[in-house]
């Protein structure tokens, strides 16, 4: 059974930095991308990135470009998603999302997100 | 970026209702569009793919059609479990942006 489970809710002070995970199982981690969303308290889904763990190819959404840092490491079958100096308006809901065909991520190689993370909740508050 | 829109933003409708959600991109995305589905404290479910395809699971009462800019999609008997948030994303061109979201609540 494919499954990806994300790491708990985090409380954190502006400024400081952070790290939540997604591991994936039940599939070859290293063949498919991991796709990451962000939901802000009270609004729609926002498409951060996506990247692949098999050969590192990483395409961030502009806005999230150089806030953020997606990776893995796929001898654990583990994607991140890292913040170095976290700001209040990160604060959301972020997940992560598998899509539906191997080394597939746009529209027209299959790359619908068909497998979800529960979401990690992380919470930036002085 | 491509900006995607869903009208309306909030529906209210009774089980057994037919209802349907409009999902308009600012520029033709062709096909790739998809629908999903939202539940507090659940991950979103996709429904359909490639704009009218069903997801294998998803009930048939889920359809979806477009091609282009504008989209729909229709359940054709609203059920019970079909009370939740649902959101458009077009996969043509980076950023896969999303749509605002349609709620669905209980007349």
């Amino acid at each position: 059974e494919v499954q990806l489970v994300q790491s708990g809710a985090e409380v954190k002070k502006p400024g400081e930095s952070l790290k939540i995970s997604c591991e994936g199982s039940g599939y070859s981690f290293s063949n498919y991308y991991i796709a990451w969303m962000r939901q802000m308290p009270g609004k729609g889904l926002e498409w951060v990135g996506i990247m692949h763990p098999g050969d590192s190819d990483v395409r961030y959404s502009p806005s999230f470009q150089g806030q953020v840092t997606m990776s893995a490491d796929r001898s654990i079958n583990i994607a991140y998603l890292q913040w170095t100096s976290l700001k209040a308006s990160d604060t959301a809901l972020y997940y992560c999302a598998r899509p539906m065909i191997e080394h597939g991520y746009s529209g027209s190689d299959g790359g619908y997100l068909d497998y979800w993370g529960q979401g990690t909740l992380v919470t930036v508050s002085s | 970026d491509i900006q995607l829109t869903q009208s309306p933003s909030f529906l209210s409708a009774s089980v057994g209702d037919r209802v349907s959600i409009t999902c308009r991109a600012s520029l033709g995305i062709n096909k790739y569009l998809a629908w999903y589905q939202l539940k507090p404290g659940k991950a979103p479910k996709l429904l359909i793919y490639d704009a009218s395809t069903l997801q294998s699971g998803v009930p048939s009462r889920f359809s979806g059609s477009g091609s282009g800019t504008e989209f729909t999609l229709t359940i054709s008997s609203l059920q019970p479990e079909d009370f939740a948030t649902y959101w458009c994303q077009q996969l043509k061109s980076y950023p896969f942006t999303f749509g605002p979201g349609t709620k669905v609540d209980i007349k």
